[in-house]
């Protein structure tokens, strides 16, 4: 089965400054698709973006946007602008294109300090 | 639509009963995900269906858990007997079609066995 890395267990950043949190995964497979979770205290798991393998473009959304280096197998997310309510644990995500297997990153806690 | 719900929200229970989490997935969602959430290991994928049929059952912990899915609309994670080492917040997720969707969760269930 795939496995995915994040080797940032916790990670802070200052408000309106910029962090980024790393993800790395181990797969055979050439079509896949990846995603960031954002987890608050709430225990919801929130979609933050996704990445198919298959794009060079890197995703976007607003202030959340990803570095994907597939020959790297690598798969950070950039958050721009940090803001209070972005605190939370953030998981990233390997779903397979062959069988729906979907598999999480052990997660990184992230503080933002005022 | 309600979303994936998951129930019980919280359970505590005596090292030795069965356990019963139940989830009723997303209307016309065809993949079901159980994960378990623990601070050591993070998010760890126990058992996936597709169509209601059980795919990958490799990461459940041991014979004591089982999950079923009867039909569409409902599935249960079963530990019989429970363990204090079962203690963790077990999550349920369902996702439609293609792989390239995200997987939409539940609140999750905290077990406590005492």
């Amino acid at each position: 089965a795939q496995t995915v890395t994040q080797s940032q267990p916790e990670m802070s950043v200052q408000e309106a400054e910029t962090v980024t949190l790393s993800c790395t995964y181990d797969t055979s497979e050439s079509d896949y698709y990846l995603f960031w979770y954002k987890q608050p205290p709430s225990r919801q798991m929130i979609l933050v973006i996704r990445q198919e393998a298959y794009k060079q473009q890197n995703a976007t959304e607003n202030r959340f946007s990803v570095n994907f280096q597939k020959a790297a197998k690598s798969f950070s997310l950039k958050i721009s602008d940090s803001q209070l309510g972005d605190a939370a644990m953030y998981f990233c995500a390997y779903r397979s294109a062959s069988n729906n297997d979907m598999r999480f990153g052990a997660g990184t806690r992230l503080t933002v300090k005022p | 639509d309600a979303g994936v719900i998951q129930s019980p929200r919280h359970e505590v229970t005596e090292m030795g009963q069965e356990v019963t989490l139940r989830c009723k997935p997303i209307s016309g969602h065809n993949s079901l995900f159980w994960y378990r959430q623990t601070m050591m290991r993070g998010l760890e994928l126990l058992i996936y269906f597709n169509n209601n049929v059980p795919i990958d059952d490799s990461g459940m912990p041991e014979d004591r858990f089982s999950a079923k899915m009867p039909n569409a609309s409902f599935s249960t994670l079963k530990i019989q007997p429970s363990e204090p080492r079962d203690s963790a917040v077990y999550f349920c997720a369902s996702s439609f079609g293609a792989t390239n969707t995200e997987a939409f969760f539940g609140q999750g269930t905290r077990l406590t066995v005492v």
